[in-house]
């Protein structure tokens, strides 16, 4: 069945550290990509998206391109800020039941000063 | 712009007791979900509601039920809770079922 599998965390980096949380998935046909983060008790939020192959998702200075040939979705960040700090989620959906969003386990990001 | 709200956002319940976890969102979103969230296992979808009168099984639908009371609202109920379920829970709505979901805050159950 489809699946998500992230790097375990937690990663932990000093401010304006260059930042990469590697994603790659298991799924048939063309599933759309997707990375949500999740503050401190708060619920997740979404962060980026990527709907098909090549496609880079872009917010808050986070990227992360759609490869199909590698079957990732990492996603990077060039100067992280100690407001980073937080839980980042890849997940995605289905193509065939889009109702449902598949999650990785979720990797924690420290930043510290 | 409250978005999705959960209530409540604590609640510790003994082993066979009954609880419903509410959920309403006031953004016309059309599709809403239940997931529980456990250490190690990121977040598991338990119920799914695709249209105001349907719902269907996610993932780990074992020792709960929910009902779509119209299209704001969507509860989440425990029969008897088991230890088991000490777990986060979050409520999420998207507009369709291919959109991004919005989440609430969580409901932090603890059964004893």
């Amino acid at each position: 069945g489809n699946s998500v599998t992230q790097m375990e965390g937690p990663v932990t980096l000093s401010e304006e550290a260059f930042l990469t949380i590697n994603c790659t998935y298991t799924a048939t046909g063309y599933p759309s990509l997707f990375w949500y983060v999740q503050y401190p008790g708060e619920g997740l939020q979404l962060l980026l998206k990527a709907t098909k192959a090549d496609d880079k998702g872009s917010n808050k200075g986070f990227e992360a391109t759609y490869r199909k040939e590698t079957t990732s979705f990492h996603l990077e960040k060039g100067s992280v800020q100690v407001s980073d700090s937080a839980v980042y989620f890849c997940a995605l959906s289905d193509q065939r039941n889009t109702d449902k969003l598949i999650f990785g386990t979720g990797t924690r990001l420290q930043v510290f000063p | 712009n409250a978005g999705v709200t959960q209530t409540p956002k604590f609640q510790v319940l003994k082993t066979g007791q009954s609880m419903t976890l509410q959920c309403a969102q006031d953004m016309n979103h059309n599709s809403m979900y239940w997931y529980r969230q456990d250490p190690g296992m990121g977040l598991r979808l338990i119920y799914y509601s695709a249209s105001e009168g349907t719902t269907d099984k996610g993932e780990v639908p074992n020792g709960y039920n929910v009902s779509r009371l119209n299209k704001r609202e969507f509860s989440l109920r425990l029969e008897s809770a088991a230890p088991s379920q000490t777990s986060v829970y979050f409520c999420a709505s998207s507009r369709t079922s291919n959109q991004p979901q919005h989440f609430g805050d969580g409901t932090r159950l603890s059964i004893l």
